[in-house]
């Protein structure tokens, strides 16, 4: 079983719409835990990193959350664009594993006009 | 800052052939680079991790004779993808990271094609 897993697999919205999207891991204890926007063959890009102390981090219309007791988070992406469209990654970075990090699946976000 | 190149960023390839896959860490020294592989609609799958000037640590069921990673310096790494063959065509993503800070910064990813 994937130590992170991630909700929808799939998802379509409108544009100008908002979404969240869910992730959920069994990693514990861990370092920080991150979101990644990949756009199709492209490679992963940073959108936010909490530690395992912190709640919720923004980056602009992208905000992340964190529940360490029930081991969730959950990125929202507000107002969404055609833009957004792309692989949203659930990354979590054990503790003492240095730089290692574990992957979600990844939730595909499609944002029709 | 922080920036990631691969070269090249995609390539076609007959099989039996190999194929090098070159990763820049562009404005800072990457003491630990990483290799990835991904499949379609795949998330990434770690390959192995190098640290400058020592051996390559290679993930279970991958072929360390077949992708053979050199990290020469601290703002290189290469993979050799040998005797490719078909089942090799993936999407290669290198990342490189810093002694005692958890970012990774990934590189733009190489599209392999083996005919």
């Amino acid at each position: 079983k994937n130590q992170v897993e991630q909700s929808p697999q799939s998802l379509i919205i409108l544009e100008g719409k908002n979404c969240t999207l869910q992730c959920n891991y069994t990693v514990s204890p861990f370092s920080n835990l991150r979101w990644y926007k990949q756009d199709t063959g492209r490679g992963p890009v940073s959108l936010t990193i909490m530690t395992f102390s912190e709640n919720t981090k923004s980056n602009g219309r992208y905000t992340a959350t964190l529940d360490a007791d029930t081991k969730q988070s959950s990125l929202h992406i507000t107002a969404s664009q055609l833009s957004d469209s792309a692989s949203y990654i659930c990354v979590v970075n054990p503790n003492n594993a240095g730089n290692m990090l574990t992957f979600g699946g990844g939730t595909r976000l499609m944002v029709k006009p | 800052g922080a920036v990631v190149s691969q070269h090249p960023s995609w390539v076609i390839c007959k099989s039996g052939t190999s194929v090098k896959i070159e990763c820049r860490s562009l404005d800072f020294q990457a003491t630990t680079m990483f290799w990835y592989r991904q499949f379609p609609k795949q998330s990434l799958m770690l390959m192995a991790t190098s640290n400058e000037g020592s051996k390559a640590t290679y993930e279970q069921g991958v072929e360390k004779d077949k992708f053979l990673i050199n990290h020469a310096s601290l703002t290189l790494s290469t993979l050799t993808v040998t005797s490719a063959h078909p089942e090799d065509s993936s999407f290669y993503i290198c990342s490189a990271g810093l002694a005692g800070r958890y970012e990774q910064y990934f590189g733009p990813g190489t599209r392999l094609t083996v005919t």
